[in-house]
């Protein structure tokens, strides 16, 4: 049974670029979750999916962030135009809408560094 | 809006000894999901126990333990026989329940545990 997974592990990139991030859920998992956590901060909710569905967002995504889970498996996370207040940990988790337990299982969190 | 507080941003314990993580939380709905999640250094999120509101009877998972005190709205962490593997930072999440189906976590800040040999 392999776990969420998040690709890549580490990003470093300059002011102004775009990135781009993956995230693979428990293969049964049909709910899948973004979080930002920052330096010596619990994590904060972004963007969730049930199956290709958005279902909602956070006001902490901005316009240049964007997120897909076009075929209700893997999700991406864009972020355009990268400012150094985005340097973070993005974290994914996935859960299965509906089980006894419901219980999110998080991924190893892509770091990002904006010089 | 929801809201977590933990308000020990570090704490430490001699291994074998017992330690309690304290959270508040703040919230208007009736039905919601309390965890605590732990994250060792560079490692990721794992789940320590979770507590469902509608239920009196406090969770327990072998060492881990709460004292869910609902009308306080306090949720607290036990750790028994501490390990050296217990450090960790641990954070308190709250999930409202809209008849069945959950929404995102809201996270406190963190308690940073150190087990000490």
């Amino acid at each position: 049974d392999t776990g969420v997974s998040q690709d890549p592990r580490h990003k470093i990139t300059k002011r102004g670029q775009n990135v781009t991030f993956r995230c693979d859920p428990i293969s049964e998992h049909n709910r899948l979750y973004w979080y930002r956590q920052t330096l010596g901060q619990g994590p904060e909710f972004l963007t969730y999916f049930q199956n290709e569905a958005q279902l909602e967002k956070s006001r902490l995504l901005s316009d240049r962030f964007s997120a897909e889970r076009p075929k209700g498996s893997f999700s991406t996370l864009e972020i355009q135009r990268t400012e150094q207040g985005d340097s973070a940990m993005y974290l994914c988790a996935s859960s299965l809408a509906g089980s006894v337990t419901d219980t999110q299982y998080f991924g190893p969190g892509t770091r990002l560094t904006v010089l | 809006a929801q809201t977590v507080t933990q308000s020990q941003p570090e704490m430490s314990v001699q291994e074998a000894e017992t330690v309690t993580l304290s959270c508040t939380y703040d919230t208007s709905e009736s039905n919601y999901y309390l965890f605590w999640y732990k994250q060792p250094p560079s490692r990721q999120m794992i789940l320590v126990i979770r507590q469902e509101a509608y239920k009196q009877q406090n969770a327990t998972e072998n060492r881990f333990s709460v004292n869910f005190q609902k009308a306080a709205k306090s949720f607290s962490l036990k750790i028994s026989d501490s390990q050296l593997g217990d450090t960790a930072m641990y954070f308190c999440a709250f999930m409202k329940s809209y008849g069945g189906s959950q929404g995102n976590l809201i996270f406190g800040k963190g308690t940073k545990l150190s087990v000490k040999p």
